[in-house]
């Protein structure tokens, strides 16, 4: 089955500097990859998606791009703000064929004010 | 409209012990996915429910399993409780079977002595 792999479990960034999370996968498919956003204490929340056919998605401060020849993703945020930090999760589609979505270990953000 | 709901919030369970979670999906939605996120993970897929069927399953063992009511609400039932059971359990809900558009709930931490 599909494997991702967020190899920076923590990432701290100075407060209106760019925030750059990182995302490996395995397995290559044809459909949508997810970016959640996780504050303590409260269930993940979608932040941006990007579907396989396009290789960059902007919302606002948030843009992910996406290289299929090398299955990575990378989220960005420009410029970063305290309230950004968080736990980032990246989610890549499943390949045993059930609607489901593979969740990386979460990269912890923090923005310093 | 009120968001995904969970209770309890926190529990303790001994091992070999039996526990419910229960959710509340938001209004208007007909599908409910329970994950899995143990300390230092993602969130790691159980199943999904929807219009009251099971509808796909992640790599968990039977004595994980679930109901859905008529108004769309889930439990989450895991039987012969073992230490490795200690996570937050995370319920989502959405308004088809597209995981893409799901809302988690802020989750119940077990923690299995």
């Amino acid at each position: 089955d599909q494997q991702v792999k967020q190899n920076s479990p923590s990432l701290s960034v100075q407060e209106g500097r760019i925030s750059i999370l990182n995302c490996d996968y395995t397995n290559s498919m044809f459909d949508y990859f997810l970016w959640y956003k996780k504050y303590p204490a409260e269930g993940p929340t979608f932040l941006i998606s990007i579907s396989s056919i396009k290789d960059k998605n902007e919302d606002g401060r948030f843009t992910v791009f996406l290289n299929k020849s090398a299955k990575h993703l990378s989220l960005h945020i420009v410029p970063s703000q305290p309230g950004d930090s968080a736990v980032y999760f990246c989610a890549a589609p499943s390949t045993s064929g059930t609607y489901k979505y593979i969740f990386g270990t979460g990269t912890r953000l923090k923005v310093l004010a | 409209e009120t968001g995904v709901t969970q209770s309890p919030t926190h529990l303790i369970k001994t091992r070999g012990q039996q526990v419910t979670l229960r959710c509340s999906s938001q209004s208007g939605h007909n599908t409910v996915s329970w994950y899995q996120q143990a300390l230092g993970q993602g969130p790691q897929f159980i199943f999904q429910y929807y219009r009251e069927e099971e509808n796909g399953r992640g790599n968990f063992p039977p004595r994980f399993s679930g109901l859905q009511f008529p108004n769309y609400s889930s439990e989450l039932n895991v039987n012969a409780l073992e230490l490795d059971d200690s996570a937050l359990y995370l319920c989502a809900s959405s308004p088809g079977l597209e995981q893409e558009t799901q809302y988690f709930g802020p989750g119940t931490r077990l923690l299995v002595l």
